[in-house]
């Protein structure tokens, strides 16, 4: 079946910045979305369409894509920003959703 | 502003059937724009969905489910509701209604998900 792979944690110091990427043979084709999670929260999308911001979300979440790789980045990692992240897409024929493993983001 | 709800009957004992509603406020699940769905968390793990079904009741499942799951709309009562059958204790998660982007596949607003333990 289809996966998308991500690293299981990413640790950055504040002030830094935090790339995580997400990789799947599909991402060439279909895009990739972005979602944040907090402890004992319900995940809120940060990334759509590989690129786009939802209002709200602060300009220093950013999102890219190359090949089959799509990338989240975090300019001026806040300490508020720790979290897990996972990308999401679907299969080339529209037939499921899939979700990344997730990556957990510590601020040092 | 959208508001989405998940609720159900408490625990669930192995072999028998999960069942949750989710009430949608703030928009009707009749738009032509959504469908609606459900993902779920084991605790300490990672999202998984499990499917989603447009307003007219066409819906589709996750492969590796599909032979346990059904999800159904009510209009009438701007609900949609998920059954999962034989649940074993691997089924154990937080379950999350969500409303669906269909044309672009992901997901805009979510529940506050509720956890359900399968257990004897």
């Amino acid at each position: 079946s289809y996966e998308l792979t991500q690293p299981p944690s990413v640790s950055v110091s504040p002030g830094q910045t935090a790339s995580i990427n997400c990789s799947g043979d599909a991402l060439s084709e279909l895009y990739g979305y972005w979602y944040q999670q907090k402890p004992g929260q319900a995940p809120l999308v940060v990334i759509y369409k590989d690129t786009e911001r939802p209002s709200g979300i602060p300009e220093r979440f950013s999102g890219s894509s190359s090949g089959t790789t799509v990338t989240l980045t975090i300019s001026g990692v806040q300490a508020g920003d720790e979290a897990d992240y996972y990308c999401q897409s679907a299969d080339r024929n529209g037939t499921f959703v899939v979700f990344g493993g997730g990556t957990k983001l510590t601020v040092l | 502003q959208l508001h989405l709800h998940e609720s159900g009957p408490g625990p669930v004992k192995p072999s028998e059937t999960l069942s949750l509603t989710c009430t949608v406020s703030g928009d009707s699940i009749s738009s032509s724009s959504y469908y609606w769905g459900w993902i779920r968390q084991p605790p300490g793990k990672g999202l998984g969905w499990i499917g989603s079904i447009y307003y007219n009741g066409s819906s589709y499942y996750y492969p590796s489910l599909k032979s346990r799951v059904t999800i159904s709309v009510d209009t009438s009562k701007n609900q949609f509701s998920l059954s999962l059958t034989s649940v074993t204790a691997a089924d154990t998660a937080v379950y999350y209604c969500v409303r669906h982007v269909r044309e672009l596949d992901y997901f805009d607003f979510w529940g506050q998900g509720t956890l359900v333990t399968v257990s004897s």
